[in-house]
């Protein structure tokens, strides 16, 4: 692994089920966040991890959850989809709070 | 909490000359402001950086200005190539929280 991971690329998905959208980082980042992007706008922040063990809410928390076991992953939770999540779900770390965020290749999620 | 105004929404400029891409940040506490690219269908990529206790930063034909009294820094890319349409977003972010703002991004069409 170099760098930062998504998985998967793309889902499509049935309103109502659970999906999990994974994130690794490989750079032993403190801080992982996770934002969604809808078609001709800008990016918003979901949720927030400062540091291993910690999570804060972002923008947009409702519908989702995450957690932070160790350094390197961040996964994002989708309990029960519906369509107005259909959107690409980018993750990002940087070292410390106040660093360069490195994005993730993104996600592709659509709920039908 | 932060709230970052960018404009223009989308800037169309021929090739060679130049474009300048304006945000707004409200909260004092603020002192790193990020610029990132997005080409279509990629993840956002850092292009400049700029922390408080600079005025200006410059690398090669991209600069960024901050003004801190007036909270607002702008992105100027010099001799504009085709290769620099993308849309581009400012961010704002303070050391004390757990997360960036980001502008709602600025479409840059550069016609040969």
């Amino acid at each position: 692994i170099a760098g930062i991971t998504q998985a998967p690329t793309s889902q499509i998905l049935a309103a109502g089920r659970r999906m999990t959208l994974r994130c690794t980082q490989d750079m032993r980042h403190n801080a992982m966040y996770w934002y969604r992007q809808d078609l001709g706008l800008g990016l918003r922040l979901i949720h927030y991890s400062n540091t291993a063990g910690t999570t804060g809410k972002g923008e947009v928390p409702d519908g989702y959850s995450v957690s932070r076991a160790n350094t390197d992953d961040f996964p994002l939770t989708l309990a029960s989809a519906v369509p107005s999540q259909t959107s690409v779900y980018f993750c990002a770390s940087s070292q410390g709070r106040a660093d360069t965020q490195y994005f993730g290749p993104g996600t592709r999620l659509t709920v039908l | 909490g932060e709230n970052v105004e960018q404009h223009p929404s989308t800037l169309s400029v021929q090739e060679g000359d130049s474009a300048v891409i304006k945000c707004t940040y409200s909260d004092s506490a603020s002192n790193y402001f990020p610029w990132y690219k997005q080409e279509l269908g990629k993840r956002p990529q850092l292009i400049i950086d700029i922390r408080s206790n600079v005025g200006e930063k410059k690398d090669q034909r991209i600069a960024v200005t901050l003004n801190k009294t007036a909270k607002h820094f702008s992105l100027h890319i010099t001799e504009t190539q085709p290769e620099d349409s993308a849309v581009y977003f400012c961010a704002a972010k303070s050391t004390n929280a757990g997360k960036s703002t980001f502008g709602d991004g600025t479409t840059l069409t550069v016609k040969p």
